[in-house]
């Protein structure tokens, strides 16, 4: 168990509908960040936030978006769904005091768009 | 371009033989590199870190070795069974933010 929290495990839609992505860090790390992987594809970074802030930008279409709560807790919101926005998707914590501190990944939420 | 690759292709190997996985890169020059290890349906888990000053690492039947001239590490598992099975992920630290850029995985397959 990394610490990591994710909910929904599994998220079932429609395409154009709407949905929430929760994550919630290890106790005490400030930095989130959100991956999308597709079928048998790589870890494509789509945002970080560090402490409520925006830290750094990836893929990330304009469809999506994301943030971080004083609670440290982040949420990714994708609208406008499409069949290929279906994919896992992976928030991932950093321990604070190095840059180069490992990632903790959640156990990820499938998410389906029909 | 910047790129990082590690091999597409599965790697079979007999138990109790050891495993060598490749991470090339190319444009950059990271203070470190990270393994990471993915099962399937999961998410990555952290193996080992190594950094631009280190020529090798080693963790139990882990070991890591990075060499910034040929701009590549390697992961070998010694002694590999068949529980180490699963998909193997390199990433790096391109200097420029906070962000690991991260390969597409090596799908390594120990045979009993």
């Amino acid at each position: 168990d990394s610490g990591v929290t994710q909910t929904p495990k599994h998220l079932i839609t429609a395409t154009g509908q709407r949905v929430t992505l929760r994550c919630s860090p290890r106790s005490g790390d400030l930095s989130v960040y959100w991956y999308q992987q597709s079928l048998d594809q790589g870890l494509q970074f789509l945002i970080q936030y560090y402490n409520g802030e925006e830290r750094a930008k990836g893929n990330i279409l304009e469809r999506f978006s994301a943030q971080q709560f004083p609670d440290l807790h982040s949420e990714l919101n994708l609208s406008s769904l499409e069949l290929g926005d279906s994919a896992l998707y992976f928030c991932a914590s950093r321990a604070t005091g190095g840059r180069n501190n490992e990632q903790f990944f959640g156990p990820g939420t499938r998410l389906t768009v029909l | 371009s910047q790129k990082i690759e590690q091999n597409s292709e599965a790697l079979n190997i007999q138990e109790g033989k050891t495993a060598t996985l490749t991470c090339n890169y190319t444009n950059y020059s990271p203070a470190y590199l990270q393994w990471y290890r993915q099962d399937p349906g999961r998410g990555p888990v952290f193996l080992l870190l190594i950094r631009e000053n280190e020529k090798e690492k080693r963790k139990e039947r882990l070991k890591v070795t990075f060499d910034t001239t040929l701009k590549q590490s390697l992961f070998h598992i010694t002694a590999s069974q068949p529980a180490d099975s699963a998909t193997y992920l390199c990433a790096l630290d391109p200097g420029s933010n906070y962000q690991l850029i991260w390969g597409a995985g090596t799908k390594l397959i120990i045979k009993p």
